[in-house]
Order: C-alpha cells, then structure tokens, then sequence
C-alpha cells in the first residue's frame, strides 16, 4: 500500500505564475488535509476536503488559493498570481477508514516564488 | 495567544540522557492529543497519541491533563536518532484539523 504521494517535490515559480500543487491519499482514505508550513513556523491548516466536497477552509488565504478534490484523481491545491510570501512548504495529509482520526502526511511539496 | 505553546528551544543533551517537554493548549473542547517528529526539511511523523491516562512507547512517554491543558512527553535513553523537532498537536473541532505547536527542537549530541 503506497503512502501518501505528492508532486512536484519541488516547485519554482516567477512572482505572478500560477502554481499547482497534487496529492494522492492512500489507498482508502478519502479525506484529504492541506496544511503550510512557512520557514521557521508550525503547520497551519489551510483545507479539508473530501471526495468533490469543501468541507473547511477556514484556513485559506481568501484569495489566489483554491483547492479541489475531484472524484478522480488526486487533490489539487492551486495558487493563482503566486508572490514571495507563497514560498514554503506545502503539506497534505490523508485520512480515512479505520483510523479517522490519524492523518498520514506525505513528503510534502517545497514552493519557492522567485 | 497561541492554541498550541511550546518551548522551542532547542534542547542539547548528550546521550543517554532523559529530555522533557511541555505543551499547553487554549481551547478546552480539544479532543485528542498527539507528538509528531519532524526531521530537518521532511513530512511530520505520528509518534504518539496522548491519552488522559497517560502512554508509554519504549523509551517515550506521553502525558496528558485536561484539567491544566497540559501534554507531556519525556525521552529516557536519548539516543543521537532522536535529534529532531517535536510537535506538540492538538485534533479540535468536527473537521478533525490539526493545530500545531511549533515544535521543540531536540539535539542529542555524544
């Protein structure tokens, strides 16, 4: 059973440039949690989706910042128009059948906004 | 005030030596409790979850008190393997989000 899957691993943007970020659960997990992390702070919860369904995200920068879960497929987090302050790392977790409340992180995806 | 504090430290100590740390949370409806591990530049990692009762994991040991909104977690043994930073993780809320402290760093040196 594969892990939690993320791509690209890393990622390098021009200021302005759209920025799109994938996450593949594991097999049976249906839940999908992004979090950033900025350099030299704690994860922040940015969504939480399920299977074509928003379910938070109260922690999502009102604007430019989308993301989606569609029935097929990976998850994608997207950033339109990305600027400097978009430079991070950015994390998702899965979660899901038996262990609900355990999330399973993937190797998470470094954006640097030049 | 933040929802999850912690000591960032770091903390240095030589091998075998036993390392605490400590958490505090603010919102009281919090529902469960964990310590992650980050290593340098990669994903967190469940270490442990916490309960009232407290749990123990080999050398780790993780405590919780609801009353004082407290979490521990103590190392005994420390071994150069465990030099990273700890993350303090608290699970709030019918979305079942993650909030985290932003976590201790440990360096066990020989």
């Amino acid at each position: 059973n594969a892990g939690v899957m993320q791509n690209p691993r890393h990622l390098v943007r021009r200021r302005g440039q759209e920025a799109r970020l994938r996450c593949s659960p594991m097999k049976g997990h249906s839940h999908v949690y992004w979090y950033r992390q900025l350099p030299e702070e704690g994860l922040k919860f940015m969504v939480y989706l399920q299977k074509e369904n928003i379910i938070d995200e109260s922690g999502m920068p009102k604007e430019r910042f989308s993301a989606e879960f569609p029935k097929e497929g990976p998850s994608i987090l997207r950033i339109q128009q990305v600027v400097r302050g978009d430079s991070a790392a950015y994390f998702c977790a899965g979660a899901g059948g038996s262990s609900y409340n355990e999330q399973f992180f993937g190797p998470g995806t470094r954006l640097t906004v030049l | 005030r933040k929802e999850v504090e912690q000591d960032p430290g770091p903390f240095n100590v030589p091998e075998g030596a036993t390392v605490a740390f400590n958490c505090t949370y603010s919102n009281s409806a919090s529902q469960s409790f964990f310590w992650y591990r980050q290593d340098c530049r990669k994903e967190p990692k469940l270490l442990m979850s916490v309960y009232s009762s407290g749990n123990e994991d080999g050398r780790f040991t993780a405590q919780l008190n609801r009353a004082s909104q407290y979490i521990s977690l103590l190392i005994r043994d420390s071994k150069l393997s465990d030099s990273a930073t700890y993350l303090c993780v608290v699970l709030t809320g019918t979305a079942s989000k993650l909030t985290f402290g932003t976590g201790t760093r440990l360096q066990v040196t020989l």
